[in-house]
């Protein structure tokens, strides 16, 4: 199965400072890759899909970029609500898999 | 607006069965395809199974092919999944997850709260 590596673990950032997160995967997944944001206690939100999509009511400030192996989700400017855990997935190959998650933090 | 609300988690003994829910409301539930997904406690995230919109096609993880089965009532939009010989690695919030497109492409738009198994004697 596809092997989708996350870093960094922890990113410690101020507020509208500038998050940027790299998911490796261990063969390419072209496209086929998602984002997401989870909080304390809720479910995962999508965030991005097939790498540069943003979904639904997603503000601009995010955006995803990449292909093959190499994927990045960018905050431009990190407001209060988005400090969580965010999870990157790939539907390219089965099973659909995910990334060990990065923990945005308040620096 | 789309709600997902799972029930029927608990404290199960290990070989012990447990069947939850999913109630779906705010969109055409018999259009979609439905995931099960689960997070042990602090970790990441794995996908369990899948079900195709008309019930047709099921889909399941290694990890739980053999023990679990998923279904689905679109009569009363609802989801579920048994689960049994139940296992200590089964311990994990499980939620019940939202294809993206009404043919399945295996991410997920809409999410759950979740419903917490705890397998252990």
């Amino acid at each position: 199965e596809i092997v989708l590596t996350q870093s960094p673990a922890t990113l410690s950032l101020s507020p509208g400072g500038r998050a940027t997160l790299s998911c490796r995967a261990s063969q390419s997944v072209s496209s086929s890759l998602a984002w997401y944001q989870q909080k304390p206690g809720q479910g995962p939100r999508l965030l991005i899909y097939d790498a540069s999509n943003r979904a639904t009511g997603i503000p601009a400030r995010f955006s995803g970029s990449g292909s093959g192996t190499d994927f990045t989700l960018t905050i431009s400017s990190l407001e209060p609500e988005d400090f969580a855990v965010y999870f990157c997935q790939q539907r390219s190959h089965w099973p659909p898999t995910f990334g060990g998650g990065t923990k945005v933090e308040i620096k | 607006e789309v709600q997902l609300v799972e029930s029927g988690g608990g404290l199960i003994q290990p070989g012990g069965s447990l069947r939850l829910s999913c109630a779906a409301s705010g969109f055409i539930f018999s259009n979609y395809a439905m995931a099960w997904v689960r997070q042990a406690p602090g970790k990441g995230l794995e996908w369990v199974s899948t079900l195709s919109s008309g019930g047709g096609s099921s889909y399941y993880a290694a990890s739980v092919k053999g023990r679990f089965t998923v279904s689905r009532d679109n009569s009363r939009n609802t989801l579920s999944l048994q689960m049994n010989s139940l296992r200590a690695e089964d311990t994990a919030i499980y939620y019940c997850a939202k294809d993206l497109s009404v043919t399945a492409r295996w991410d997920f738009d809409n999410w759950g709260q979740g419903t917490l198994v705890t397998v252990s004697s």
